[in-house]
């Protein structure tokens, strides 16, 4: 039971390059999260996907957009990457969403650089 | 504008005694409140949760309280071990969103 895998685990960018972090879940789970970690600031969350079809704003989502390419795939592009966007990139799933009290399982992380 | 704060960066406890960490919020809408434990090189994993219903939740050698009118909840473990080394992120959720946001973080050491 792999749970939630995140690709890839790390990845170097030069300033203005774009790539697209992926995210797939084999939990059958219905709601689905990015977050970022940066030192000092915990996990910020950038967007999130309550259910197939539909996406939405989190704290910190400027300079990011998504796809819920269907329900288990939930991916983050950056389009034009700054090294403000240096960061451990994580995705989340939840059976239900936030909003029912169900816990958020965590992928392993994609460590981002860009230079 | 950090909603949920853990204003201590780290905490040293010698195995076997109580670990405690605190944790404070600002929004009063929030209404479901959750621990989780982190590893180096691994995603968050779910420890407790407490509602705002209760003010008290135990799972084991962790409880959870928490104060309402204060604002605060706090992470008890007892007894501590060396396992328990990790960083630990409060977590909170306002009634009928899907937005869960999380606290900086308290990176706990338990030395033998």
């Amino acid at each position: 039971n792999a749970g939630v895998t995140q690709t890839p685990k790390f990845q170097v960018l030069k300033t203005g390059q774009s790539m697209t972090l992926q995210c797939a879940q084999d939990m059958n789970h219905n709601s689905m999260y990015w977050y970022r970690q940066d030192p000092g600031m915990g996990l910020r969350l950038i967007y999130y996907s309550a259910s197939e079809g539909t996406t939405d704003k989190g704290e910190v989502p400027n300079g990011y957009n998504v796809s819920r390419l269907n329900k288990r795939e939930f991916s983050l592009r950056l389009e034009s990457a700054a090294p403000s966007q240096t960061s451990v990139y994580f995705c989340a799933s939840t059976q239900h969403g936030a909003a029912y009290n169900s816990p958020l399982h965590f992928g392993n992380g994609t460590r981002l650089t860009v230079t | 504008d950090q909603q949920v704060k853990q204003n201590s960066p780290s905490l040293s406890v010698q195995e076997g005694r109580i670990s405690i960490l605190n944790c404070d919020y600002t929004n009063s809408m929030f209404d479901y409140f959750l621990w989780y434990k982190k590893y180096p090189a691994e995603g968050p994993t779910f420890l407790i949760s407490i509602s705002s219903i209760k003010d008290k939740n135990e799972d084991g050698r962790f409880t959870v309280f928490l104060n309402k009118s204060a604002k605060h909840l706090s992470l008890h473990i007892v007894p501590s071990q060396p396992g328990d080394s990790a960083v630990y992120f409060c977590a909170a959720r306002a009634s009928n969103t899907d937005k869960l946001i999380f606290g900086t973080g308290t990176r706990l050491q338990v030395f033998p």
